[in-house]
C-alpha cells in the first residue's frame, strides 16, 4: 500500500453525462475525504466518511453529487447530469483519524466537461 | 465555518533568499495547521504541520510559527532552491474539518 489511489486520472465527458470516480485510501486509514480543486484555488471540502458512514457534506455538494463508501474501504464519487462548472480536479484524501492529523492526498481525477 | 486567508498569492525570490507565506484563520477552535506543497499536476503533499499547543516548529530549511491570539500562522523557507518552486497551501483544522487557503505560487529564480 503505497498511498491513496484515484481512478481515473483524467475524464472528459459531455455535458449531461454521468461520471463516477473511485478512491482507494491507505488501508489503515478509517477517514476518507473528497475535495474539489479549481485552477488557482485551494482544495474545497466536499464530503467526509468515517469508515462507511458519511458524516459531513458541504453545501457545495449539490443533489447531483453522491458519494459512497460501502465497506469502509474504497469510495466512489458520482456526478449526475454533469455541467461545465463541474470541471475541476477531484481530490481524495485519507487520514488515520487522530485528531488534528495530516491528510494524505491522492493524485486526483481531473474532470473536463465539454 | 472556518475561513482561511493566505498571502501573498504569488511570491518570487532569488535562490538563497528566504520566503515567508502568511495565513490567518477565523475559528479560534481550530487546533491543527498543516502546510502543503503542490507541484504542477501533482497531489498536495504535507511538508510541515503545527498544533495549537506549540508556537514554532522547524524542519531543516522549513519552519512554521503560530500565533493563536492573533489567529495567524506563517511558513518560512530559508536558503530557497529552485526545487522549492511550487504552490503552497496553508490549512486550518478543527476536528475533521480542514479548510485551505487559496495558495501561494512561489517561484525561486536561479
Amino acid at each position: 500500500d503505497t498511498g491513496v489511489s484515484q481512478d481515473p486520472r483524467h475524464k472528459i465527458t459531455k455535458r449531461g453525462q454521468n461520471v463516477t470516480f473511485r478512491c482507494d485510501p491507505i488501508s489503515e486509514h478509517n477517514r476518507l475525504y473528497w475535495y474539489r480543486q479549481t485552477l488557482g484555488q485551494g482544495p474545497e471540502f466536499l464530503t467526509y466518511f468515517q469508515n462507511e458512514a458519511q458524516l459531513e457534506k458541504s453545501r457545495l455538494l449539490s443533489d447531483r453529487f453522491s458519494a459512497e463508501r460501502p465497506k469502509g474501504s474504497f469510495s466512489t464519487l458520482e456526478i449526475q447530469r454533469t455541467e461545465q462548472g463541474d470541471s475541476a480536479m477531484y481530490l481524495c484524501a485519507s487520514s488515520s483519524g487522530t485528531q488534528g492529523g495530516g491528510y494524505t492526498f491522492g493524485s486526483g481525477t481531473r474532470l473536463t466537461v465539454v | 465555518g472556518e475561513n482561511v486567508e493566505q498571502h501573498p498569492s504569488t511570491l518570487s525570490v532569488q535562490e538563497g533568499d528566504s520566503a515567508v507565506i502568511k495565513c490567518t484563520y477565523s475559528d479560534s477552535a481550530s487546533n491543527y495547521f498543516p502546510w502543503y506543497k503542490q507541484e504542477l499536476g501533482k497531489r498536495p503533499q504535507l511538508i510541515i504541520d503545527i498544533r495549537s499547543n506549540v508556537g514554532e516548529k522547524k524542519d531543516q530549511r522549513i519552519a512554521v510559527t503560530l500565533n493563536k491570539t492573533a489567529k495567524h500562522f506563517s511558513l518560512h523557507i530559508t536558503e530557497t532552491q529552485p526545487e522549492d518552486s511550487a504552490v503552497y497551501f496553508c490549512a486550518a483544522t478543527y476536528l475533521n474539518d480542514m479548510r485551505f487557503g487559496a495558495g501561494t505560487r512561489l517561484t525561486v529564480k536561479p
